[in-house]
Formats: C-alpha cells, sequence, structure tokens
C-alpha cells in the first residue's frame, strides 16, 4: 500500500548540509503534514499545508522550510542541518476534513553527525 | 498549559487479558479523540475516533471510552494477542483547525 510515500527512506548527512526530505500521496487528500517524533516526545508538527498556497507553521518549525509543489507533493528542507534534528520524519495527509483522522507514510529517518 | 499525556512506561500483559491504556488531557476541549497504533519504524494506522459526544465506541476487540469531564480517554484491547503488541497513540481535534496534538505513546506487550 503506497498512498503516501516518502523518499528518501533513511539519510545519514553531516551538520550544516541542506536535506530535502519528499512525500507524494495518491490519495488525492488536499491537506499534508510533516511530523518529527522523537523518542518520549510523540509526533510534533513541523510544517501543514491545506493546500497549494495555504502553508501554515506548525509548533516546531524554526530550522525547517516546505514546499507545496502540487496537491500530491509536499516536500520538507533542512537549510543547515544540526544534530538535534536526527529523528523519524513522518509525512501524513488529512483523510477527512471534519475530523482530521490522519493517513501517514512510513517515515524517513533521518541522522546528522 | 495544554497538554495531552499517555503512560510513558511500557504496559506489559498476558495474551487473552484486557489491556488498558490511558490518555489525559488539559486545557483543551477536543471535538474528537482519536486513536492510532504505530508499529517499530513504521508510520502510525488510525485506528477508532469518537467524538465529544459519544462515551464509547467499539470496533472488533477495540473499545474506546471518552469523559469530557475527567478530560480522559480509555483504550481497550480485550483478548488480547502477541501481535498486538505496539505502540498505541492518542491524538485529539480540538475542532475546526485542521490538526490533530499527539500523546506520547503508551507501548504495550503481551506475551504468550
Amino acid at each position: 500500500d503506497a498512498d503516501v510515500t516518502q523518499t528518501p527512506r533513511n539519510r545519514i548527512t553531516k551538520t550544516g548540509k541542506r536535506i530535502m526530505l519528499e512525500c507524494s500521496q495518491t490519495k488525492g487528500h488536499d491537506r499534508m503534514y510533516w511530523y518529527r517524533q522523537d523518542p518520549g516526545l510523540g509526533l510534533r508538527l513541523i510544517y501543514y499545508s491545506f493546500d497549494v498556497k495555504d502553508i501554515n507553521k506548525g509548533e516546531i518549525s524554526d530550522g525547517y522550510s516546505v514546499s507545496r509543489q502540487a496537491q500530491a507533493k509536499f516536500s520538507l528542507s533542512l537549510e543547515s542541518a544540526i544534530p538535534n534534528q536526527t529523528a523519524l520524519y513522518f509525512c501524513a495527509t488529512n483523510t477527512d476534513s471534519g475530523t482530521d483522522t490522519q493517513y501517514f507514510g512510513p517515515g524517513t529517518r533521518l541522522t546528522v553527525l | 498549559s495544554q497538554k495531552i499525556e499517555q503512560n510513558s512506561e511500557a504496559l506489559n500483559i498476558q495474551e487473552g487479558k484486557t489491556a488498558t491504556l490511558t490518555c489525559n488531557y488539559t486545557n483543551y476541549s477536543p471535538a474528537y479523540l482519536q486513536w492510532y497504533r504505530q508499529d517499530p519504524g513504521r508510520g502510525p494506522v488510525f485506528l477508532l475516533l469518537i467524538r465529544e459526544n459519544e462515551k464509547e465506541k467499539r470496533k472488533e476487540r477495540l473499545k474506546v471510552t471518552f469523559d469530557t469531564t475527567l478530560k480522559q480517554s480509555l483504550f481497550h484491547i480485550t483478548a488480547s494477542q502477541p501481535a498486538d503488541s505496539a505502540t498505541y497513540l492518542c491524538a485529539l481535534s480540538p475542532g475546526n483547525t485542521g490538526k490533530l496534538i499527539f500523546g506520547q505513546g503508551t507501548t504495550l506487550q503481551v506475551k504468550p
């Protein structure tokens, strides 16, 4: 089931490098989200987008930027990666704008050395 | 401040028993509360949703309760199986924000 795909699945990079994580969906949903997950901290919202022209910051957007290239594509960039951005990153789409139920991609494990 | 909290300690139970996981929240008035399952290295998967005006929801071996007075949701898995071992996340939607707020998750281990 590849309705939401993320690339790469794993990435190791060095401090100061620019990194882009990509998310594509075939579900036709307008709403897309980027989260990071750290042990003991749960999922935290980085950015979200309700359509191509509507992009919003989440609770932890500092150090990140996003681009919504099309309805189906939502990319997350780390302009200058730092070690505390080492985490598991998830893209999600909104299956129901009434209840905000979300459908998650498989995740990208990012390590910043 | 707003908080959503789940038991951080892992829950270990014997196969066949009922697992009960707790989700507490403060300073929110959620319109919906949702439960997700997450397996190691995978994305969360939606399980159940309960609305603020519902007390209980069931789906097969799963049951969710929602007490807006206590600001608490309980998630029950009856007749638990080793395959139920995973981390379970609760998430609430304040309504009309397009966002979910997630708890940190509780890991359930079901032993044969």
